[in-house]
């Protein structure tokens, strides 16, 4: 299995900050596979990003994503209150599909 | 746009089989099964896909079995032999064939393992 490890497990800044959360892979994931979620309190995962950084038309553009081979980041830039939950990246270069254990971002 | 909705026991004896129902308004396409345990994360439990073969996890490959009724548009779960440790809440997700990401949820349906 694809083991992906994010970092940091949590994080508290202030509304208008930049976050920056990180995703790395045990082996290398096509870029094309590298998704990211957002999952508020009591809701369901949310897609943000797929393809690494490509955005759904409802997501702002606040939200961005890069990076490739074993090393992915999502940033979060003007930080909103709203913005409050956990945050999880998802590979499904290979199988099983896995999730990385999440990063809570509290604001 | 698809809209999913899980549904099944909320409690299930230990030993005894899961069963979970995912109905969907919209087309029928892959579709997976998530679980997420109480405060912890997510853990793929397998897809099904139109005309395809199920695939699963391979740690849940023993006692998982997903099924799709297109007629009726619902997608199944049967997990069997089940401990505390699949108290879960429980999730259906629309899976995108060309990218694999998951982009439609249904609320979560909370599973207790419990005598």
């Amino acid at each position: 299995d694809i083991v992906l490890t994010q970092s940091p497990g949590s994080l508290t800044l202030s509304p208008g900050e930049r976050a920056t959360l990180s995703c790395r892979a045990s082996q290398s994931v096509n870029v094309n596979f590298l998704a990211w979620y957002q999952q508020k309190p009591g809701q369901a995962p949310r897609l943000l990003l797929y393809a690494a950084y490509l955005r759904p038309t409802d997501i702002p553009d606040r939200f961005s994503g890069s990076g490739s081979g074993t090393d992915f980041t999502l940033t979060i830039n003007r930080l909103q209150p709203e913005d409050v939950g956990v945050y999880y990246c998802q590979q499904r270069g290979a199988s099983p599909l896995t999730f990385g254990q999440g990063t809570r971002v509290q604001i | 746009q698809v809209r999913l909705q899980a549904s099944g026991p909320g409690l299930v004896r230990p030993s005894e089989t899961l069963s979970l129902t995912c109905s969907v308004s919209g087309d029928m396409s892959r579709f997976s099964w998530i679980r997420q345990s109480p405060g912890k994360g997510l853990q793929w439990i397998g897809s099904f896909s139109d005309g395809g073969t199920p695939q699963y996890n391979p740690s849940l490959r023993r006692r998982v079995t997903i099924l799709g009724d297109t007629s009726r548009k619902q997608v199944s779960l049967r997990l069997t032999s089940v401990t505390a440790a699949d108290t879960a809440l429980y999730y259906c997700a629309r899976e995108n064939f060309a990218y694999g990401f998951l982009d439609s949820w249904s609320q979560g349906t909370l599973v207790t393992v419990s005598p």
